[in-house]
């Protein structure tokens, strides 16, 4: 059973960097033709993609982040990180990792999210 | 504001069918699967049904999806209160190049 673990601060402070990492157990990143992405969900609201990457290193992210996410991935250690620079209060949300199912395939699996707070 | 469009609510009582829908475009759900997802209070989004109307193994048979054109369906047979949880659809956007989500349906079990 595949499984997907968020780690990293609860708590950045405004114009600072959010770094998460996300572990995957279960299931290889290099894998099939998996993506491996970021998704947020702030409170009380919807799901909002972020980025995604592959694990040759490929990688896609939500224009309307304007340019402030990077993804990496890790195959040695089986992990992909997100970096999302210039933080300001309007990211506060629950950050998830997941699995997309494929080229152009939405997500299937998540992980279960951890809750990052922007403020000083 | 969401590329994919859900209601906002729908209700129902134990034992009865509800559907929730998801209108897209040509660039989404006319294009690529339809997958849902349920979202129980303060867990993750949960996997329910992926291209357009197969289930993964583990999720019962009440739940059924269905897609149309731009459109796709989420139904729910023998409503138990246990399925009160918000209902996403998920899709891929060809301009975004990337999945995307409808607002999400929150289900009431009256």
């Amino acid at each position: 059973q595949m499984q997907l673990q968020e780690s990293g601060p609860g708590l950045v402070e405004p114009s600072e960097t959010l770094s998460l990492t996300c572990t995957v157990s279960g299931d290889s990143v290099t894998s099939g033709s998996y993506y491996w992405s970021w998704l947020r969900q702030p409170p009380g609201r919807g799901l909002e993609w972020i980025g995604f990457i592959y694990y040759s290193g490929s990688t896609n992210y939500n224009p309307s982040l304007n340019g402030r996410v990077t993804i990496s991935v890790d195959i040695f250690r089986n992990q992909f990180s997100l970096k999302l620079s210039s933080v300001t209060a309007a990211d506060t949300a629950v950050y998830y990792c997941a699995r997309g199912h494929g080229d152009w395939e939405p997500i299937d699996y998540w992980g279960q999210g951890t809750l990052v707070t922007v403020s000083s | 504001q969401s590329v994919l469009t859900q209601p906002l609510s729908a209700s129902g009582t134990p034992g009865q069918r509800v559907t929730i829908s998801c209108s897209g475009t040509s660039s989404s759900i006319g294009s690529f699967y339809v997958y849902w997802y349920q979202q129980l209070p303060g867990t993750a989004p949960k996997l329910l049904i992926y291209r357009n109307n197969q289930r993964p193994s583990g999720v019962p048979d009440r739940f059924s999806g269905s897609k149309s054109g731009t459109s796709a369906s989420l139904a729910i047979s023998g409503l138990r209160s246990e399925d009160e949880a918000d209902y996403y659809c998920g899709g891929w956007d060809d301009n975004l190049s990337g999945p995307v989500f409808g607002g999400g349906t929150k289900l009431t079990v009256l």
